[in-house]
Parts: structure tokens; C-alpha cells; sequence
């Protein structure tokens, strides 16, 4: 299975800042996804990101709120803009691989909003 | 995507067999049932998938009912580092799968 990375493993963050958060994967891959897991929830999916398109988001998400960028196909990054204490949360980052099709995930970055 | 339904949590022993039920009853003929867990403070991690036959690999076996409208999740030999939440989704084949997790199961392996 591939290997993901991502940066931050945590953070701190004042309240009206942004944060990028980048995954880095040790193969090719095309599709990509970003998920939220709020304290205490399940994961829920945030967009799915393919390189050389527009990253599709889920209900409730929005693109000015969690610009995502897909520059290439190791590599993805989200941004949690204008950042409430409502977005502390662990952010996880997933690849899907082929030959069958199965996600696998990142570490996650937890993220907590003061 | 079929809706699947979890036990909230579940104890086991260490060393013991872990057996964790899953029902998909409105499951239908292209969509395979997907395992991961969730050890506290980590990204989930896949364990074994499934459409029709038994599946075994060297982490888990996953047995599915022949009506397919429920499978259980086998442990064979249960240890601390299994505590974890686990979480059965139904999903088709396809590329782009989007994973929908549900409360999954909160299992506890006891020493």
C-alpha cells in the first residue's frame, strides 16, 4: 500500500487565520481525498481532488472555505481558511489505489483553533 | 451506498477470537463490504474487503453471509493493539469511491 505523509502532524492556530495542510504520497496516484473528523465523530469527507481538475466538495463544504490545490499526482493540499474554534478537528488526507480500489490514509493533522 | 449497522462496542478477551457482526441488508449485487479501523489518534487503516466469498488476509478474514446481507469481521487472535474502532462500509467497485463511516464499532481487547 502507499505511503502518506502529512504536514503538520498538529497545530495551534489563532482564530481568522488560514492553515495549509500537505499530503504526500510515495506513488502516483489520481485520486485523492480530504476528510474532517470533528472531536469525538466519525470522518466525513470533505472534497475529492483529481489532478488537472477542480476539486469536487461534499455538501456543507465550500471551496472559499477549504481551497484545495492538486498540482500533481503525489501531492495535495488543503486550506483551512479564516480558521473558528468550530474547524479544531483532525484533517486526513487519502489515496485511493487500484487492482482493487481501496483508500488509504494519511496520519491526519490535528488542528486546534484558539 | 448501503447503509450498514455496527454494535457501538463490543469486549474482547487477549488471544481470544474477536468477532465483529455487520449488517448491509439493503446491499446490492456490485457493491463490495469494506473493513478499516481506527486505533485512537491515528489515520484508519484498511484491513480486508469482500463481495461474495470469504476473505482471508494476515491481519483478518471477513465472512459474508450468502445472502450477503451481513458479514462478521474475524479476529483470529485478538491483542491489546487491536483496540480500535472499527467500521464496515458498503461501497461499489467503481473508481472515486466515496467512503461514508458510519459510529463503526468500538472494540476493547482486555488482558
Amino acid at each position: 500500500s502507499a505511503v502518506i505523509s502529512q504536514k503538520p502532524s498538529r497545530d495551534i492556530c489563532q482564530r481568522g487565520t488560514s492553515l495549509t495542510i500537505q499530503c504526500q504520497v510515495d506513488s502516483q496516484v489520481t485520486m485523492m481525498f480530504w476528510y474532517r473528523q470533528q472531536p469525538g465523530q466519525s470522518l466525513t469527507l470533505i472534497a475529492t481532488a483529481n489532478q488537472g481538475s477542480e476539486a469536487t466538495y461534499e455538501s456543507g463544504f465550500v471551496i472559499d472555505k477549504f481551497p484545495i490545490s492538486r498540482p500533481n499526482l503525489t501531492f495535495s493540499t488543503l486550506t483551512v481558511s479564516n480558521m473558528s474554534p468550530e474547524d479544531s478537528s483532525i484533517y486526513l488526507c487519502s489515496v485511493e489505489q487500484t487492482g482493487p480500489e481501496t483508500q488509504y490514509f494519511g496520519p491526519g493533522t490535528r488542528l486546534l483553533v484558539l | 451506498d448501503a447503509k450498514t449497522t455496527q454494535p457501538p462496542s463490543m469486549d474482547c478477551a487477549e488471544g481470544r477470537a474477536a468477532n465483529l457482526p455487520c449488517n448491509h441488508s439493503t446491499i446490492s449485487g456490485n457493491e463490495y463490504v469494506y473493513w478499516y479501523r481506527q486505533i485512537h489518534s491515528q489515520g484508519p487503516q484498511y484491513i480486508i474487503h469482500g463481495l461474495k466469498n470469504n476473505e482471508t488476509n494476515e491481519m483478518a478474514s471477513l465472512i459474508i453471509t450468502e445472502d450477503r446481507k451481513s458479514s462478521t469481521l474475524i479476529l483470529p487472535h485478538a491483542t491489546l493493539r487491536d483496540t480500535a474502532v472499527y467500521y464496515c462500509i458498503v461501497i461499489s467497485g467503481a473508481a472515486g469511491n466515496k467512503l461514508t463511516f458510519g459510529g463503526g464499532t468500538r472494540v476493547l481487547v482486555k488482558p
